[in-house]
């Protein structure tokens, strides 16, 4: 089965200094994995996307996130947080299938990144 | 075309009524989704279709919920007899197979 754990709830850094929020995954299969972000009332919008191609994936916004597997790990970076990033992020993975298919996705309960001024 | 829509964005029902809950995928996605966001529960998968093939319904909490998603496209989720604890934010996403998932933004359900 797949799972991925958020570690931290809530983050908070000052405007202009490093983001890192944290997540380690379970699975049984070379899993794809992805951060989602959720601003305030708006819809989740995909920031990025691993699926075996390259380790450290680059995604919008000045985010980026490496796939470790030594680590399970699957951190969420940005070197200059900006206040406009201030929203919950979650770390997913896709379930696998009978047969090898992607199906639903399975989240992590967030991390609610605060940025200070 | 436009993204995935979900219809109402608010809905305040008495404990004990039933629900409908619409989302229109965007067009020529072949798989559909259900999740449902609450304070305890986070983000949970509900239901999955996927082309003409049988729904995964692995996620439905108990049998008072149920989803059809009719012609290939539109996609109601049901609600019987709703309780307080079916208080949630109700999201459908939509993808091309394997693809990237799509979000709508949901459907706000108060359960009085």
């Amino acid at each position: 089965a797949q799972s991925v754990t958020q570690l931290d709830s809530h983050v908070s850094v000052s405007e202009g200094t490093p983001v890192l929020l944290r997540c380690n995954y379970s699975s049984s299969y070379s899993p794809s994995l992805f951060w989602y972000v959720q601003h305030p009332n708006k819809g989740l919008q995909l920031l990025l996307k691993y699926t075996s191609a390259a380790t450290l994936v680059k995604g919008i916004n000045g985010f980026e996130a490496e796939f470790k597997k030594s680590e399970t790990s699957f951190h969420l970076t940005k070197p200059s947080a900006h206040m406009s990033d201030a929203a919950e992020y979650f770390c997913v993975v896709s379930a696998i299938l009978y047969g090898g298919s992607q199906g639903n996705l399975i989240f992590g309960k967030g991390t609610k990144l605060s940025v200070k001024p | 075309g436009a993204g995935v829509s979900q219809s109402p964005s608010n809905k305040v029902t008495e404990k004990g009524k039933d629900v409908e809950l619409r989302c229109d995928p965007i067009s020529g996605h072949t798989a559909l989704y259900w999740y449902r966001q609450s304070l305890g529960q986070g983000l949970e998968f509900l239901i999955y279709f996927q082309g003409n093939s049988a729904p995964d319904k692995s996620g439905l909490p108990s049998d008072r919920f149920s989803a059809e998603r009719t012609g290939g496209s539109v996609s109601t989720l049901t609600i019987q007899r709703t309780q307080q604890e079916d208080s949630a934010v109700y999201l459908c996403a939509s993808s091309l197979v394997a693809g990237e998932q799509f979000f709508g933004p949901g459907t706000r359900l108060t359960v009085l």
